[in-house]
């Protein structure tokens, strides 16, 4: 079966740095995503990856590697803002969004 | 980036009526949409995909029959819960995109339904 795995929650200090990783066995890949979600709103769209390395925007980045089945995302300075869930969703072979069950991030002042 | 509007924001009906849900994509012509339902804490689950012109294809497990689908336009969706009950209260919420490649998704900012 196909499988995303992601913490369930994780809690940071406001200025801090924190990583979310996410690990995935899917069938086939054609590329995966990090969408943040506020509590009770619709997912947006942070970032999209499609070959291994780092793609950095702003104060978040976003690093895979295919080989490992692997993604994290990484969130610098952060902003009592930033309190939200976070979604990592792979495109299988089929170019189907396979969804984890995110990630809730609490940033405490 | 690209637009999608969903009405009503939120819905309360009584079990066994039907609510319709509508999905726009204000900027760009959309050949594919999702819809989708998150119940509290839990993820997104894909309900079904529906193309512009034909039929949705609906995810295992989801009533073709309780959740209809119409994709009758480039820019409009709908989802109608038929003959509701209380177990599917949920948020729905629709996306627009194509599938291939790095196309993102452009979502809507959903509908939570409450049935009495």
């Amino acid at each position: 079966g196909q499988n995303i795995d992601q913490p369930t929650e994780m809690t940071a200090t406001e200025g801090a740095i924190v990583q979310i990783n996410c690990t995935y066995q899917t069938s086939g890949f054609n590329g995966l995503f990090w969408y943040q979600q506020h509590a009770g709103e619709a997912p947006t769209f942070l970032s999209y990856n499609v070959l291994d390395g780092l793609e950095e925007k702003g104060r978040f980045s976003s690093f895979l590697s295919r080989s490992k089945g692997y993604s994290y995302l990484l969130l610098k300075e952060l902003q009592m803002k930033d309190s939200a869930s976070y979604l990592c969703a792979v495109k299988d072979s089929n170019y189907q969004l396979i969804w984890g069950a995110g990630t809730k991030l609490i940033i405490k002042p | 980036g690209a637009v999608v509007s969903q009405h009503p924001s939120w819905v309360i009906c009584k079990s066994g009526t039907s609510v319709k849900i509508e999905c726009r994509s204000l900027d760009f012509q959309a050949t594919t949409m999702f819809w989708y339902r998150q119940f509290p804490k839990q993820s997104l689950m894909l309900m079904a995909t529906s193309n512009e012109g034909s039929k949705a294809t609906y995810e295992q497990g989801v009533e073709k029959d309780k959740f209809l689908i119409n994709h009758a336009s480039l820019t409009l969706s709908t989802l109608t819960v038929t003959s509701a009950h209380p177990e599917d209260s949920s948020f729905y919420i629709c996306s627009a995109g194509s599938t291939g490649g790095s196309s993102e998704q452009y979502f809507g900012p959903g509908t939570r339904l409450t049935v009495t």
